[in-house]
């Protein structure tokens, strides 16, 4: 089955600079992958996914990258605020199989104003 | 529009005891999952329902955990008896009548067995 890494583990970083949380996957039949947020007390949330047949996805302050042949996707988050701040989740699946996703373990990012 | 409610948020239960989590979908959302995160690791796939039928149950841990959905509206997951390592944040998420659908979290219950 699909096994997701995700690193780091935590992230403490200061208001306004940029935060990139890393995760490989294992199964090259994954071809979707979405970001999670999640802040307490709630659920995790989708805030950007990418598939397999796009390299980059930009949405406003937050982006996505893959690379398939090395099997790793990566989220930036450009001009941290502290509402950034929160457990971000990857995930990999197939679309068209089960789309049951495989999360990582989860980053927990800390925006210190 | 309501989102993906739970209930009870923490249950607190000593191991051989009986619980049940609640969990209300979004409103016409056919697909309704349930999945566990163990304090620290990763978010784990328990159960997929597709209406009131289980679609996928290859998640569950044991047979001490049962998983209904009676009518295709809400549904409970009963852990009997609780173990120690029943402990973690159990969420339920729903989505529209598509797989490829994005699936809405509700918060969780937090279940922690002593």
């Amino acid at each position: 089955g699909e096994n997701v890494e995700q690193h780091p583990s935590t992230l403490s970083v200061q208001e306004g600079d940029s935060a990139v949380i890393k995760c490989t996957y294992s199964d090259s039949a994954s071809n979707y992958f979405p970001w999670y947020k999640q802040e307490l007390g709630k659920g995790p949330q989708l805030i950007i996914d990418i598939r397999s047949n796009v390299g980059e996805k930009k949405d406003q302050r937050i982006a996505v990258t893959l690379n398939k042949t090395a099997k790793h996707f990566s989220l930036h988050i450009t001009e941290t605020q502290p509402e950034d701040s929160a457990v971000y989740f990857c995930a990999a699946t197939t679309v068209g199989g089960s789309y049951i996703p495989t999360f990582g373990r989860g980053t927990s990012l800390i925006v210190h104003p | 529009e309501a989102g993906v409610t739970q209930f009870p948020s923490h249950s607190v239960i000593e191991k051989g005891q009986t619980v049940t989590l609640r969990c209300d979908p979004i409103s016409g959302h056919d697909n309704l999952y349930w999945y566990r995160r163990v304090m620290g690791k990763e978010i784990k796939f328990l159960l997929h329902f597709v209406k009131e039928s289980k679609q996928d149950e290859s998640g569950m841990p044991n047979n001490r955990f049962l998983a209904e959905r009676t009518g295709g509206t809400y549904s409970t997951l009963k852990v009997q008896p609780a173990e120690l390592e029943d402990s973690g944040v159990y969420f339920c998420a729903s989505s529209q009548a598509s797989l490829a659908d994005t699936q809405y979290f509700g918060p969780g219950t937090r279940l922690t067995v002593l």
